[in-house]
């Protein structure tokens, strides 16, 4: 069975800093990978969507990056702001998507 | 521009109550997934559909029933609550399956069970 990890479990940062979030999956063999965000009480939204022939996808201040071979995805925020701060998950897909537990960031104003 | 819509958002049941949760989304997709969240155990799915008529069977089905009568609505139902079912779930749809599609989330409906 697929098994996704997503470390650290928590992370804070100070405002303006560019920091990286990682996704771990044991499987290589995965369709595709994306990477949601998730607000206290609220659904996931999606952020990015990287198919497995692609290495990475960029929106704004956010690039995905996936190496399949590894087992792993990286989430790049730049110029991190206050409004940043939520739950990071990564989910791959094989017969069904499997997701990670999540990053819980704090971007401290 | 609703996407994916799940009522009720929030529910208190006692142990051996029965409930149906509805999920409807309007992106004409034909693939649709109930998921339960709990504190550090990540998402599971719970039921899947791949088509108006369809349904089947995910990681953690038991005390489960679903049904897709319509394209368009995926409802959850627990014929005998128990307290373990005191849940967030999350209604999620995609055009493709688990292959190439993206998935898309409802808000959640907050259920506990006493």
């Amino acid at each position: 069975k697929q098994e996704v990890t997503q470390i650290p479990a928590a992370l804070s940062v100070p405002e303006g800093e560019n920091l990286v979030l990682n996704c771990s999956f044991t499987d290589s063999a995965i369709y595709n990978l994306q990477w949601f965000r998730q607000d206290p009480g609220k659904g996931l939204t999606s952020l990015l969507l990287i198919q497995s022939s692609q290495r990475e996808q960029t929106s704004g201040r956010l690039n995905a990056s996936l190496d399949k071979s590894s087992g792993r995805s990286t989430l790049y925020i730049a110029a991190s702001q206050p409004g940043d701060s939520a739950t990071y998950l990564c989910a791959v897909s094989g017969n069904q998507f499997y997701f990670g537990t999540g990053t819980s960031l704090t971007v401290i104003p | 521009n609703a996407g994916v819509t799940q009522t009720p958002k929030f529910r208190v049941l006692k142990t051996g109550q029965s409930m149906t949760l509805l999920c409807a989304q309007d992106m004409n997709h034909e693939y649709m997934y109930w998921y339960r969240q709990d504190p550090g155990m990540g998402l599971r799915l719970i039921h899947y559909s791949v088509g108006e008529g369809t349904t089947a069977k995910g990681e953690v089905p038991d005390g489960y029933n679903v049904s897709r009568l319509k394209k368009q609505n995926f409802l959850l139902g627990l014929e005998s609550a128990a307290p373990s079912q005191t849940s967030v779930y999350f209604c999620a749809s995609s055009y493709e399956g688990a292959g190439t599609g993206e998935l898309f989330f409802g808000e959640g409906s907050r259920l506990t069970v006493l």
